[in-house]
């Protein structure tokens, strides 16, 4: 499994940029970088996933160096309603085993 | 639009009591999972069913069991339950687990006390 390294909090003020980066060096040739989002109560909901360069959706950007050895999730302009657990996902493309981390807790102030 | 449904939402049990918890999904989906979660420790997978039909262990199996009921449920059972088990149990589906790139979809949890 490749293992994930991300920052256990952020913290940050409503109309900034948040960028959280996630360390997985093992990660393999035909694996994907997924990140997930958890709010209270709730299970994880799926944000944006890629496979290097840069991938875009209405919610966040997800940045991969040519490497990909890490990424960087980019959260523009957040709100209070930002304020989330946030997973960064590696999954092996030869086996179903899945692996959360801690998540990295970012707190939103206004 | 209910996408996946887990029962119960909340349950207290006493070591030793069986229990079954309930999952199904509406988006024909074919891989399900299981997962739990404690505190700063993210969420770990205990079985996960690539197909109707089939079940395999994930990171954390011991004291659990699986059902793969039919492509829409997908049950989880503690036969004697144990306080270490008290915790935030997820179950998800993904279109198929065969390919790294589908994304998985949560139900909003069981939470479990065993006293």
């Amino acid at each position: 499994l490749a293992k994930t390294t991300q920052p256990i909090s952020m913290d940050s003020y409503e109309g900034q940029e948040v960028n959280i980066t996630c360390s997985h060096n093992n990660i393999a040739t035909n694996d994907y970088i997924t990140w997930y989002q958890q709010f209270p109560s709730q299970g994880p909901r799926f944000i944006i996933q890629g496979y290097k360069t840069k991938v875009t959706n209405e919610v966040a950007s997800l940045f991969i160096p040519a490497d990909r050895k890490s990424s960087t999730l980019s959260l523009p302009r957040v709100s209070l309603s930002d304020t989330a657990v946030y997973y960064c996902l590696v999954v092996r493309s030869n086996d179903y085993k899945l692996s959360f981390g801690a998540g990295t807790t970012v707190t939103v102030r206004a | 639009n209910a996408g996946v449904t887990q029962t119960p939402k909340f349950q207290v049990l006493k070591t030793g009591q069986s229990m079954t918890l309930q999952c199904a999904q509406d988006m024909n989906h074919n891989s399900m999972y299981w997962y739990r979660q404690d505190p700063g420790m993210g969420l770990r997978l205990i079985y996960y069913s690539a197909s109707e039909g089939t079940t395999d262990k994930g990171e954390v199996p011991n004291g659990y069991n699986v059902s793969r009921l039919n492509k829409r449920e997908f049950s989880l059972r503690l036969e004697s339950a144990a306080p270490s088990q008290t915790s935030v149990y997820f179950c998800a589906s993904s279109e198929s687990s065969a390919s790294s790139n589908q994304p998985q979809h949560f139900g909003d949890g069981t939470r479990l006390s065993i006293l």
